[in-house]
C-alpha cells in the first residue's frame, strides 16, 4: 500500500532540473510533498487535491494524475538548498483520511 | 511564534523502561499525529487524534500509548512492550484531518539499549 517513489536518489549540479515521481496502487484523493533535511522535521512543499486544486510554495511545481494515481514534483534550476530527502504522502480514498508515505527520494545538489 | 515543540531532542533509556515523549502545539489545530521514522524509510503512523479525548491507532500502534486530554498536547509513551523502540519520533498537527498541511515538530531521537 506504500506509494513507490522514483528515483530513490539523484545527484545534480546546481542549476539542473529534476523530477521526482510518486505512484500509488490505490485511488487517491490527495498527494502531499515534503522535504526533510537530515535530522530535521519534514517541511511542507505542496498539496495536490483530486479535482485539480493545489496549495503550496510558489517556486515548487507538481502534477497529479488522478487516473494513473501518480504525482510528480518538478524542481527546476536547482539550488544547493534543495538538497534533502523528498517524501510524498498519499491520501488514499476510504482510508479514514490518513496519509501513507513513500520511502523518500534523496536529492544531492553539488556546486 | 506558532508551532510544535517536542522534547527532549535526544533521549536515552534502558531496555524495559517506559518513556514518554512530549508534543505541544499552539497552532489551535484539531488533529495531531505521531510518526516513527527509521533510517532510509518513510514515516509510519503510530497514533492520531482528531479531537480532545479521542484517538485512533495507526499502522504500528503496538507497544505505544497516547493521551489527548488537552487540545494542545499529545504525549506518546513508548512502553517496554515495544520490541524495537530505537527510532526518530515525529509529532505533527493539522487544522483538520485529511487534505490539510501537516506541521511537524523537530523530532525526538530515542535510543534504547
Amino acid at each position: 500500500q506504500q506509494p513507490v517513489q522514483s528515483p530513490q536518489a539523484v545527484i545534480l549540479r546546481e542549476g539542473e532540473d529534476a523530477v521526482i515521481n510518486c505512484s500509488s496502487s490505490k485511488a487517491l484523493y490527495s498527494v502531499h510533498w515534503y522535504r526533510q533535511k537530515h535530522g530535521e522535521a519534514p517541511v511542507f512543499l505542496m498539496i495536490l487535491l483530486k479535482g485539480g486544486e493545489q496549495k503550496g510554495h510558489e517556486k515548487i511545481s507538481a502534477s497529479f494524475n488522478e487516473k494513473k494515481q501518480q504525482s510528480s514534483l518538478y524542481l527546476t534550476a536547482s539550488q544547493l538548498s534543495y538538497s534533502g530527502t523528498y517524501f510524498c504522502g498519499t491520501g488514499v480514498e476510504d482510508s479514514n483520511y490518513q496519509l501513507i508515505w513513500g520511502a523518500g527520494t534523496k536529492l544531492i545538489i553539488k556546486p | 511564534d506558532g508551532g510544535i515543540t517536542q522534547s527532549p531532542k535526544y533521549l536515552f533509556r534502558k531496555e524495559g523502561q517506559n518513556v514518554t515523549l512530549s508534543c505541544e502545539q499552539n497552532l489551535n489545530h484539531d488533529a495531531m499525529y505521531w510518526y516513527r521514522q527509521d533510517p532510509g524509510q518513510g514515516l509510519r503512523l503510530i497514533y492520531y487524534s482528531q479531537i480532545v479525548n479521542d484517538f485512533q491507532k495507526g499502522d504500528i500502534a503496538e507497544g505505544y500509548s497516547v493521551s489527548r486530554e488537552k487540545k494542545e498536547s499529545f504525549p506518546l509513551t513508548v512502553t517496554s512492550a515495544q520490541k524495537n523502540p530505537t527510532a526518530f519520533y515525529l509529532c505533527a498537527s493539522s487544522m483538520v484531518q485529511g487534505a490539510a498541511e501537516q506541521y511537524f515538530g523537530p523530532g525526538t531521537r530515542l535510543t534504547v539499549t
